[in-house]
């Protein structure tokens, strides 16, 4: 099993350019997360999905949009990128949500993108 | 909302003292406390967690140990190594939550 996967590893981007961060899982997991992490201010979760069909907003969601593609696919947009948006990015996958189900995080790689 | 307080930022040890971490959490009805390791350029992964009716739990060399009246739990790390330096995330849910919130973050440092 590759776990959480996401691509691309690195992207740099002028200011006001889109791009779409992708993440897969492969453990069958309900739920997936897209977190930023930013020095100093820990692992801020942008939004999530609970089930395939469904997504919420975590606590920095702002210019950011998401797309739960099918149960395995979670996919991160910036549609005009802007300097405060360079950031690491983590996807991660878990149980939470399936009865008798781990609230146990798995993380991917992480994307690290630099807006200029 | 839920907010986690996590203290210090930064903890510096010898090798082979203890740490502990401490996080602090606002609402009452969160009752799932994780913890994460993150190594330098790696991903966070769960060393331990905690649920509301335990009050301690030990695995090996760590520990939590959660005070639900204070709302606030804490990490212990004994016999510090090397492989121990990382930054450390405490985090908090709550029943029903398909979602956890975490604290800023501790960077420990394991002096030679």
């Amino acid at each position: 099993n590759a776990g959480v996967t996401q691509t691309p590893k690195f992207q740099v981007l002028k200011t006001g350019q889109s791009m779409t961060l992708q993440c897969a899982q492969d453990m069958n997991h309900n739920s997936m997360y897209w977190y930023r992490q930013d020095p100093g201010m820990g692992l801020r979760l942008i939004y999530y999905s609970a089930s395939e069909g469904t997504t919420d907003k975590g606590e920095v969601p702002n210019g950011y949009n998401v797309s739960r593609l099918n149960k395995r696919e979670f996919s991160l947009r910036l549609e005009s990128a802007a300097p405060s948006q360079t950031s690491v990015y983590f996807c991660a996958s878990s149980e939470a949500g399936r009865r008798g189900g781990s609230d146990e995080q798995f993380f991917g790689p992480g994307t690290r993108l630099t807006v200029l | 909302g839920e907010n986690v307080e996590q203290h210090p930022s930064t903890l510096s040890v010898q090798e082979g003292d203890s740490a502990v971490i401490k996080c602090t959490y606002s609402d009452s009805a969160s009752n799932y406390f994780p913890w994460y390791k993150q190594e330098l350029g790696k991903r966070p992964q769960l060393i331990i967690d905690i649920r509301s009716n335990v009050g301690e739990k030990k695995d090996q060399r760590i520990a939590v140990t959660l005070n639900k009246t204070a709302k606030h739990f804490s990490l212990h790390i004994t016999e510090t190594q090397p492989e121990d330096s990382a930054v450390y995330f405490c985090a908090a849910s709550q029943p029903g939550w398909d979602k956890i919130i975490f604290g800023k973050g501790t960077r420990l440092h394991i002096l030679p």
